[in-house]
């Protein structure tokens, strides 16, 4: 079985542009959660989606957004980049909406010049 | 405030010396404890799932438990391949997940 699955592997942008990130969740899974790991800081939650509808956003700023496709696939898209948006950004898929073990892929590197 | 702590930060073994690695949790709702294993510059991979107090999960070297409180990795006779970072996180309401920092464990052969 296939697993979480994200693209690319690397991004490097500058300043002021705009980032967009990729993810296939496993096969059957409902729930896509988007998550970014800074250096030396552990994983904060940036958004959960559901079903094709956002169900939670952890503490970021709204030039952090994304959407979920009807195949279940998600896109993260960081607007207006700053220095401080490098990071490793990680996606994880479940297969619904409780309790359940979360999927992570393998990550997109970030880097903002 | 949900909070998620684990010790210590760092840990070095020998090859064969079992240790614990400790994640304690001040959340408002728990709906699960999880633990994961991160190879450096990958996504972490998942170990276990824990839901209540008195609850032990087994795999290969590794055995987590949890209480009220905290949960415990246990890591008996390591091997150098067991060498990563160990991750803890709690999942509250609206799955909120909240990720401890992190222990990151080396094994020396």
């Amino acid at each position: 079985e296939a697993g979480v699955t994200q693209s690319p592997t690397h991004l490097i942008k500058t300043r002021g542009q705009q980032a967009t990130l990729r993810c296939s969740p496993i096969s059957g899974h409902t729930s896509v959660y988007w998550y970014q790991q800074a250096l030396g800081l552990g994983l904060q939650f940036l958004l959960w989606y559901d079903e094709g509808e956002e169900r939670n956003r952890g503490n970021f700023p709204p030039r952090f957004s994304g959407r979920q496709f009807p195949n279940y696939s998600s896109e993260l898209n960081v607007n207006a980049l700053e220095l401080e948006d490098s990071a490793l950004y990680l996606c994880a898929s479940s297969p619904g909406t409780g309790g359940e073990e979360q999927f992570f892929g393998p990550g997109t590197r970030l880097t903002v010049l | 405030e949900d909070q998620v702590t684990q010790s210590p930060e760092a840990l070095r073994l020998q090859e064969g010396e079992s240790s614990s690695l400790n994640c304690s949790y001040t959340v408002s709702g728990l709906r699960g404890l999880f633990w994961y294993r991160q190879d450096p510059g990958k996504g972490p991979e998942f170990l276990f799932t824990l839901y209540s107090a008195g609850e032990e999960k087994e795999k290969e070297r590794l055995k987590a438990t949890l209480t009220k409180k905290e949960s415990f990795l246990h890591i008996t006779a390591p091997k150098p391949e067991d060498s990563a970072t160990y991750l803890c996180a709690v999942q509250i309401d609206n799955n909120d997940m909240r990720f401890g920092a992190g222990t990151r464990l080396t094994v020396k052969p």
